[in-house]
């Protein structure tokens, strides 16, 4: 079945630091790829996605690149913002699916 | 106000009782899902419901059963809930062919 994996946390930054989240997944077909954020005490809002090979989803200055050849769709941030302080989940959802299927989640701690 | 409400937010409860948690969404969507989110497991998908006359096990259902009372509201029941059932508990909701689900901000579960 399908399944997402994505780098253990948590994650410790400095303001204004590169961030890199590694997201990999096994899946039959071409699946659409998402990331959700859930900050401290809410729910899973949806970061960015993207539904097909080579596609970039961004948001507020988050990137993530779908990549069939290596099935992969990692999370990038040039400059972290102590605001960015959050669990990020890769997720999945299958082709002709409803359904999502979640990595793990990375705690993100930024401190200034 | 919030587009998709839980409640209670927060929920202490004993070995062997039936519990309750609710879910109403005011963004006129079709489609409701329950997960559960464990530390470490991420999210897991318990029940959904695509119309009013529409119930589908998810993932995890053992133990759980839902009722779809209108189109606006989702609930969650318990039956006899157990300390393993401890969890945080999401409600979503989507609109037909839509990528997008959108998150309530939780329920936070304790069995005793």
């Amino acid at each position: 079945g399908d399944s997402v994996t994505q780098m253990e946390g948590p994650v410790t930054l400095s303001e204004e630091a590169f961030l890199t989240i590694n997201c990999t997944y096994t899946a039959t077909g071409y699946p659409s790829l998402f990331w959700y954020v859930q900050y401290p005490g809410e729910g899973l809002q949806l970061l960015l996605k993207a539904t097909k090979a080579d596609d970039k989803g961004s948001n507020k200055g988050f990137e993530a690149t779908y990549r069939k050849e290596t099935t992969s769709f990692h999370l990038e941030k040039g400059s972290v913002q102590v605001s960015d302080s959050a669990v990020y989940f890769c997720a999945l959802r299958g082709a002709g699916s409803y359904q999502l299927t979640f990595g793990k989640g990375t705690k993100l701690s930024v401190i200034p | 106000d919030a587009d998709v409400t839980q409640t209670p937010r927060n929920r202490i409860t004993k070995t062997g009782k039936r519990i309750m948690l609710e879910c109403s969404q005011t963004k006129g969507h079709d489609r409701m899902y329950w997960y559960r989110q464990d530390p470490g497991l991420g999210l897991r998908l318990i029940y959904y419901s695509f119309d009013v006359k529409d119930i589908n096990k998810g993932e995890i259902s053992d133990g759980y059963s839902v009722s779809r009372q209108a189109q606006a509201k989702f609930s969650l029941s318990l039956e006899s809930a157990i300390p393993n059932q401890t969890a945080l508990y999401f409600c979503a909701t989507s609109t037909a062919g839509a990528e997008t689900q959108y998150f309530g901000p939780g329920t936070r579960l304790l069995v005793l």
